[in-house]
């Protein structure tokens, strides 16, 4: 069975840091892209940030470019995200993505995780 | 960033209804924008991908189409489990942009 499982997030302050990470199974991780997708309770989704296969191409969303930082480990089969200098904006539920296709830079997002939620607040 | 507009935002239907979403791009993206399906407190699933194929296991009721920056999600006789919240997604280019969603409500 194809799944991504996060974990890392919960309750920190404005200014704090915080890393989530995704483990991935069930798949050959190591060929596909990865992102991470936010969503505000009630609203949108939210693209963050995306990882190619060997992470020679990494993007990020204006929003958290600066602050937010994607890694991946293929041996390990898990992805990433170091959040710092969170701010009250970046509260969330993120969750881990899976491209479709490995043979594009950019797929359709075929799997998602379960969401881990993050939230900024004194 | 090209900017995704969805349309209508809510959609009050029966059961039996045909449905029809439209997603506009500000710019081409060709072919490749994707449709998904949320329900309240679960992942959003994938639909459609490349604008107008459907992902396995995915029931024939959903179709979708268009290419450039035009693009329809029909679905042609609406079905109890398909009361939910659908989203546009365009993945011509970086960054990956959403619409805004449109949540289909009964009637």
């Amino acid at each position: 069975e194809v799944r991504l499982v996060e974990s890392g997030g919960g309750l920190v302050q404005p200014g704090r840091s915080l890393r989530l990470s995704c483990a991935a199974s069930g798949f050959t991780f190591d060929n596909f892209a990865m992102h991470w997708v936010r969503q505000v309770s009630g609203k949108g989704l939210e693209w963050v940030s995306g990882i190619s296969w060997n992470s020679g191409g990494i993007d990020y969303a204006d929003s958290v470019k600066g602050r937010f930082t994607i890694s991946r480990d293929n041996a390990k089969n898990s992805l990433y995200l170091q959040m710092n200098s969170l701010r009250p904006e970046d509260t969330a539920l993120y969750y881990c993505v899976k491209d479709r296709y490995k043979g594009r830079q950019l797929d359709a997002f075929n799997i998602w995780g379960q969401g881990t939620l993050v939230t900024v607040s004194s | 960033d090209i900017q995704m507009t969805q349309s209508p935002s809510t959609l009050s239907a029966s059961v039996g209804d045909r449905v029809t979403i439209t997603c506009r791009a500000s710019q081409s993206l060709r072919s490749w924008l994707a449709w998904y399906q949320q329900k309240p407190g679960k992942a959003p699933k994938l639909l459609i991908y490349k604008a107008s194929n459907l992902e396995d296991g995915v029931p024939s009721r959903f179709s979708a189409s268009g290419s450039g920056t035009e693009f329809t999600l029909t679905i042609t006789s609406l079905q109890p489990d398909d009361f939910a919240t659908y989203y546009c997604q365009q993945y011509e280019s970086y960054p990956v942009t959403f619409g805004q969603g449109t949540k289909v409500e009964t009637k």
